[in-house]
């Protein structure tokens, strides 16, 4: 399967300020890659679509504004969380699907987990 | 609006035993999965089923899909400590045989096996 690579693991920040977090296609260029986040003791929430030298499609609710997706290439695609406030903590995982044109599985990536103060 | 939902929400077993859990979904979606997250970690992989009857196994779990009842089973076997985790199910937002990629999670089922 895919490989999909997230950095950081683990961010804390404080209350304000801008977190970037990166989702890389190791072994696939991927024209489209998906964001999730999962509250504590909570499923998992499709965020956006991230697709590759377009924008970003977000799902009802989630605010392109605050969520800041790029994906400037075929092997990356960051999520920024603007202006940070504790209700944005949450595990953020982002996915693609192992191969162009494939819809039998998503590959997810080891997520990180967003702490603000 | 596509809802899965998973029975039981929590599920507390003795190694050596069988269960089933349960994973209902409200539209008519072909494309069923199945995912293990183990504490902090993110998910894994264990089965994708793509069409009415579909059967699957994998050591000690057994997945099925009925698409007419909209319902996935996983059935573990033999319960293990190992097989501790939450599991999720999850179903293409696409209608009938289709697909988008996007994903709407089950509530997820936490597992423990006691010894």
């Amino acid at each position: 399967g895919a490989v999909v690579s997230q950095h950081p693991s683990w961010v804390i920040c404080k209350s304000g300020t801008s977190v970037k977090i990166e989702c890389r296609s190791l072994d696939f260029q991927a024209t489209t890659m998906f964001w999730y986040r999962q509250f504590p003791k909570q499923s998992l929430m499709l965020m956006a679509t991230s697709n590759e030298g377009s924008k970003a499609t977000y799902e009802q609710g989630v605010e392109k504004d605050k969520f800041l997706i790029n994906h400037a290439s075929l092997t990356l695609s960051t999520l920024t969380v603007t202006s940070a406030h504790p209700e944005d903590s949450s595990f953020y995982i982002c996915s693609n699907t192992g191969r162009e044109g494939a819809y039998n599985e998503q590959f997810f990536g080891p997520g990180t987990r967003l702490t603000v103060l | 609006e596509l809802k899965v939902e998973q029975n039981p929400l929590f599920l507390s077993m003795q190694e050596g035993k069988n269960y089933t859990i349960y994973c209902n979904y409200s539209t008519t979606s072909d494309r069923l999965y199945w995912y293990r997250q183990d504490p902090g970690k993110s998910l894994e992989s264990l089965f994708v089923l793509l069409s009415n009857g579909a059967v699957k196994q994998e050591g000690r779990l057994m997945a099925s899909l009925d698409t007419k009842a909209r319902l996935s089973t996983l059935h573990i076997t033999a319960a293990v400590h190992d097989l501790s985790a939450t599991y999720f199910c999850a179903v293409d937002r696409a209608p009938g045989g289709g697909a988008t990629n996007k994903l709407i999670f089950g509530t997820g089922t936490l597992l423990a096996v006691q010894p």
